[in-house]
């Protein structure tokens, strides 16, 4: 597609429950990150994703999220027994290659857990 | 230890004004730097980005900055608009690494008529 598409744009959820988010990157992006945007505050790394090599999931805040792409096109990222402090934006961006040049966002998954 | 930081951490201006973000860094090695906005509900969506050799770059009334031997970074904006309102991100990518971009909190600027 024309941009980095993200599905739900908005989910709000029960504490407990399980939520699965979605992106679809640029066509022909070898690279996918994942971020979190708390409210009023910076972008927090997640997860990366380069091509088939094994990701670099060194942000995961706990065992509770976990997130998995097919070769190179989408990605979904899992969040177990949600708790209200998983309540945030989550951003998706995607590149050509871990080259540092066109990274570009998709609009995030505002997720509340209520 | 890679750091951004961005001042001032929010702004107020009157429309036609301009005004200056300010981002200094810390992150080595230094691949490029980026500025970004960030409209409320939506992602960050780039305006510049600068190399070690580019000093100065413009999108339309936005002009960046840097200066790699201070590893700073401005970004001005030229006679506001409303529709400047949003947050601005510096985003500092460092050169080799999986994980290697680094993010400012952003400068929250708000337009008023």
């Amino acid at each position: 597609g024309a941009g980095v598409s993200q599905s739900p744009s908005n989910k709000v959820t029960e504490k407990g429950k399980d939520v699965e988010l979605r992106c679809d990157p640029i066509s022909g992006h070898t690279a996918l990150y994942w971020y979190r945007q708390r409210l009023g505050q910076g972008l927090e790394f997640l997860i990366y994703f380069q091509g088939n090599s094994a990701p670099d999931k060194s942000g995961l805040p706990s065992d509770r999220f976990s997130a998995e792409r097919t070769g190179e096109s989408v990605s979904t990222l899992t969040i177990q027994r949600t708790q209200q402090e998983d309540s945030a934006v989550y951003l998706c961006a995607s590149s050509l290659t871990t080259g540092n040049y066109g990274y570009t966002f998709g609009s995030g998954t505002r997720l509340t857990v209520v | 230890k890679n750091q951004v930081e961005q001042s001032p951490q929010s702004l107020i201006i009157l429309e036609g004004k301009n005004c200056t973000l300010q981002c200094n860094y810390t992150v080595s090695p230094f691949s490029n730097l980026r500025w970004y906005k960030q409209d409320t509900g939506r992602g960050p969506v780039s305006l510049t980005i600068m190399t070690f050799s580019e000093n100065t770059k413009s999108n339309g009334r936005y002009t960046a900055t840097l200066d790699a031997d201070t590893k700073q970074s401005s970004l001005h904006i030229t006679a506001s608009q409303l529709s400047d309102s949003a947050s601005y991100i510096c985003v500092v990518s460092a050169l080799g690494g999986a994980n290697n971009l680094f993010f400012g909190t952003g400068t929250r600027l708000t337009v008023i008529p």
